[in-house]
């Protein structure tokens, strides 16, 4: 079926470490996926996102991996600062019967970064 | 910020009233997507609309419907409203790639609605 799953549901780390958010998806033909950070009583934002001809982006100190074999990809943030305390969403791609594309969210990630 | 703009902010209604919400798509976009938020969740994808269209559907009863206008701007309809409604209503916009694939979707604010 259609699935994202996402590990883990809660992160904590110390300001200046890094983190890693993994997500799984089911679909082979899925080509298409973006991260989403959103603050509490905020619209989820976009802040990186991959396409499946690419294996790996990275935007500062934000980066995406796909693994199209495994079918997983990662968020990493480096150097961690409180103000990237928020929820994270992946999503993933699935091509519906009616021939277009919708996306499929994972259930989040609580990323809390103490100073 | 984006320029996907939603009203209302927020909504109270009664078990069994019926509900609209509206969207407005960033300029560009002829794509307009609506999902479902519950606390601690996931956005839920409910419908997407085209040029007018429905063009896709998720797992969400005919109670829930759509419409979209020709300045692509969308409305999420809901009737006989049930607690479990009790919600986020996210819009997103964005733009339509050849073969129906997607390209980055711009979310809205939302509508928080809560069901008495």
């Amino acid at each position: 079926g259609e699935n994202v799953e996402q590990h883990p549901s809660t992160l904590s780390v110390q300001e200046g470490d890094s983190a890693v958010i993994k997500c799984t998806y089911s679909d082979s033909a899925s080509n298409y996926f973006p991260w989403y950070k959103q603050e509490l009583g905020k619209r989820p934002q976009l802040i990186i996102d991959i396409r499946s001809n690419v294996g790996e982006k990275k935007d500062q100190r934000i980066a995406v991996t796909l693994n199209k074999t495994a079918k997983h990809f990662s968020l990493h943030i480096t150097e961690t600062q409180p103000e990237d305390s928020a929820v994270y969403f992946c999503a993933a791609s699935y091509r519906m019967n009616t021939g277009f594309q919708k996306l499929v969210f994972g259930t989040g990630t609580r990323l809390l970064v103490s100073p | 910020e984006t320029g996907v703009t939603q009203s209302p902010t927020h909504l109270i209604k009664t078990r069994g009233q019926q509900v609209t919400l509206r969207c407005s798509s960033q300029s560009g976009h002829n794509t307009v997507s609506w999902y479902q938020q519950a606390l601690g969740q996931g956005p839920q994808f409910i419908f997407q609309y085209y040029r007018e269209e429905e063009n896709g559907r998720g797992n969400f009863p005919p109670r829930f419907s759509g419409l979209q206008f020709p300045n692509y701007s969308s409305e999420l309809n809901v009737n006989a409203l049930e607690l479990d409604d009790s919600a986020l209503y996210l819009c997103a916009s964005s733009s339509l790639l050849a073969g129906g694939s997607t390209d980055t979707q711009y979310f809205g604010p939302g509508t928080r609605l809560t069901v008495l």
